[in-house]
């Protein structure tokens, strides 16, 4: 079975402008979370997707939005980049969307990189 | 307030000797479920093992084992006879199921192993 995959893997981009980020999940998994890491902040829960509705949000300004189909692909992404938006973007799925009931696997991420 | 603290930021061992990673917890749930990743140099995080709150019994997995201590709040990681490929960041993880966190994994800070040959 393939695992969660993400595209692309790394990405440059300059102040100001915008990104967008892809995750297919594993096949059969609805649920897709988005995680940023930083070596400052460490790990950080950014949202949670489940059947196109987002179910769960983070602490993190409304630069940040994502979105949901209807094949539980998401994509997350981020308007007016900030310097302090560098970090890798990570992706993970589950089968479904109960709280801490499974386990969430992660895709390889996303290394941005905001010049 | 739900935290994970991985009080060890890295840990140096050489090859074959044991390593125990420690994980310290703090949740008002009764009921949620803990975690630990491995992060090798590629970036993606790995599962490791997943434990639930009411199974406080002790996990072995070939040279990984795992004490969970409810009443410490602890949930630690042990590795008998590192290997070089051991080498990562590990992570352990809270996943609480009721809070307005919902299904949000909530990280340490991580610690990073080195093994060397």
């Amino acid at each position: 079975k393939a695992g969660v995959t993400q595209t692309p893997r790394y990405l440059i981009k300059t102040r100001g402008q915008q990104v967008t980020l892809s995750c297919s999940p594993i096949s059969g998994h609805r649920s897709v979370s988005w995680y940023q890491q930083t070596p400052g902040q460490g790990l950080q829960f950014l949202f949670e997707y489940f059947s196109e509705t987002q179910r769960n949000k983070g602490n993190f300004p409304g630069r940040f939005s994502g979105r949901q189909f209807s094949n539980s692909r998401s994509e997350m992404n981020v308007s007016t980049l900030e310097l302090g938006d560098s970090a890798l973007y990570l992706c993970a799925s589950k089968i479904a969307g109960g709280p801490g009931t499974d386990t969430q696997y992660f895709g390889p991420g996303t290394r941005l990189t905001v010049l | 307030a739900q935290k994970v603290t991985q009080a060890q930021t890295e840990i140096s061992v050489v090859e074959k000797e044991d390593v125990t990673l420690d994980c310290v917890y703090e949740t008002r749930d009764t009921t949620y479920y803990l975690f630990w990743y491995k992060q090798p140099p590629s970036g993606e995080l790995v599962f490791l093992i997943r434990r639930n709150s009411f199974d406080e019994q002790n996990e072995i997995s070939g040279r990984y084992s795992w004490n969970f201590q409810k009443s410490t709040s602890s949930f630690n990681f042990t590795i008998t006879a590192s290997q070089v490929v051991d080498s990562a960041v590990y992570f352990c993880a809270l996943s609480p199921t009721i809070n307005q966190a919902g299904t949000a994994l909530i990280f340490g800070k991580g610690t990073t192993l080195s093994v060397s040959s």
